[in-house]
């Protein structure tokens, strides 16, 4: 199975400021996905990223607040931008091949003072 | 709109104890369901994958059922330890590979 890298792993930030969360895949994947978990809450798919193109977005997010690149079959970003305390939640990419399992990164433990 | 629901959201038993965790879903159209393991302040873990055209499947001492028609899945945890503990997530695969999350089981397995 893929093996997911994630950083930062957690991180402090202040109000307004902007955060961009990496994301490497051990090897080519044909989806990769972002995710947030709010506190106590189960999780909620962000946006698709799409290889070499712009990302498809759920209902209630926005490309202007949470910008993402997918440059190549192995990484994505996400940007979580103008941040605040209402963003503090748990991000995680996963990444998904063929019929095989969807598997999680770690996720980014985010929070906005 | 599918919704996915996991009874219950809590559950407390003793070492030992075989133990039941339902997850249920309002439309049948899925294209697989899949049980994670979430502990706390971690990602998630896959525990087993049930595609739509399978009934169940089996991993140690895990086994998850899958009952399309009814849009029911359980999972079977038998003999349970304290390292079982954790959030359990089931998560349904609509066909365009977008998982739906269930709102989770937290369980803890006393000693």
């Amino acid at each position: 199975s893929a093996v997911i890298s994630q950083k930062p792993s957690r991180d402090i930030c202040q109000r307004g400021t902007s955060l961009t969360i990496q994301c490497q895949v051990d090897s080519q994947v044909t989806m990769m996905f972002w995710y947030r978990q709010q506190p106590g809450q189960s999780l909620t798919l962000i946006a698709t990223a799409n290889q070499g193109s712009e990302a498809t977005y759920e209902s209630g997010f926005v490309i202007d607040k949470f910008p993402i690149s997918r440059p190549n079959l192995t990484f994505s970003t996400l940007t979580v931008s103008n941040m605040s305390p209402e963003d503090s939640s748990i991000y995680l990419c996963s990444v998904l091949q063929g019929d095989q399992p969807q598997h999680f990164g770690d996720g980014t433990r985010l929070s906005i003072l | 709109k599918q919704e996915v629901t996991q009874i219950p959201a809590a559950l407390s038993v003793p070492e030992g104890e075989n133990l039941v965790l339902n997850c249920s879903f309002t439309d049948s159209a899925i294209y697989n369901l899949q049980w994670f393991r979430q502990d706390p302040g971690k990602g998630l873990t896959s525990l087993l994958l049930i595609q739509s055209s399978q009934r169940e499947q089996t991993s140690g001492r895990l086994n998850a059922s899958l009952d399309k028609s009814s849009g029911r899945s359980t999972l079977y945890i038998a003999a349970s330890q304290p390292g079982d503990s954790a959030t359990y997530l089931c998560a349904v695969c609509t066909g365009t590979y977008k998982y739906i999350f269930g709102t989770g089981t937290r369980l803890k397995v006393l000693a």
